[in-house]
């Protein structure tokens, strides 16, 4: 089975610009969880949908947005880049359930920089 | 909130040797799981070892085991017969039943000297 998948790897933007990441779950998964990883905060949760409906989200400014297709493909769109939103940006999948607690499964991640 | 503490920012370990990454949680949950992820150069975040908190049984895969203390709150990642290619970033993260927000720790570096 083919695991998660995310595009691009790497991406060079300016400030102001926005940014749309793309993730693809693995086949049978229903949740894509997005984070954010950088030196100084860690692994931050961004937010996480299930069926097309954003059903968890992070603290972070409403500049961060997303989505979710029926195929359960997400993209996530980051609007006015600041120089701080330089991050490893990483998504994670897994099935979904409603009681919780599946593990999830992570992609290679997408590297932004913004100049 | 749920919060995750790794105390040792870096470890080393000879090559066959083993050695012992800490983890301290808290959590008013009592529906909770955790998980040691492990991130290579590469970045790609890999799990490694999962635990349900619900169970008093410590999880093993292969040469990785935990030492998980529900009431001291500590879940600790034994690595045995350490390989070059343990060499990584070791996270430790909580899961909230119910819940798909992973909060992690801020990560331990293991060096593998051969």
């Amino acid at each position: 089975k083919a695991g998660v998948t995310q595009t691009p790897r790497y991406l060079i933007k300016t400030r102001g610009q926005q940014v749309t990441l793309s993730c693809s779950p693995i086949s049978g998964h229903r949740s894509v969880s997005w984070y954010q990883q950088t030196p100084g905060q860690g692994l931050q949760f961004l937010f996480e949908y299930f069926s097309e409906t954003q059903r968890n989200k992070g603290n972070f400014p409403g500049r961060f947005s997303g989505r979710q297709f029926s195929n359960s493909r997400s993209e996530m769109n980051v609007s006015t880049l600041e120089l701080g939103d330089s991050a490893l940006y990483l998504c994670a999948s897994s099935l979904g359930d409603t009681t919780g607690g599946e593990t999830q499964y992570f992609g290679p991640g997408t590297r932004l920089l913004v100049l | 909130a749920q919060t995750v503490t790794q105390s040792q920012p870096e470890m080393s370990v000879q090559e066959a040797e083993t050695v012992t990454l800490s983890c301290t949680y808290d959590t008013s949950e009592s529906d909770y799981y955790l998980f040691w992820y492990k991130q290579p150069p590469s970045r790609q975040m890999i799990l490694v070892i999962r635990q349900e908190a619900y169970k008093q049984q410590n999880a093993t895969e292969n040469r990785f085991s935990v030492n998980f203390q529900k009431a001291a709150k500590s879940f600790s990642l034994k690595i045995s017969d350490s390989q070059l290619g343990d060499a990584a970033m070791y996270f430790c993260a909580i899961l909230q039943g119910g819940s798909e927000k992973l909060v992690f720790g801020k990560g331990t570096k293991l060096t593998v000297n051969p």
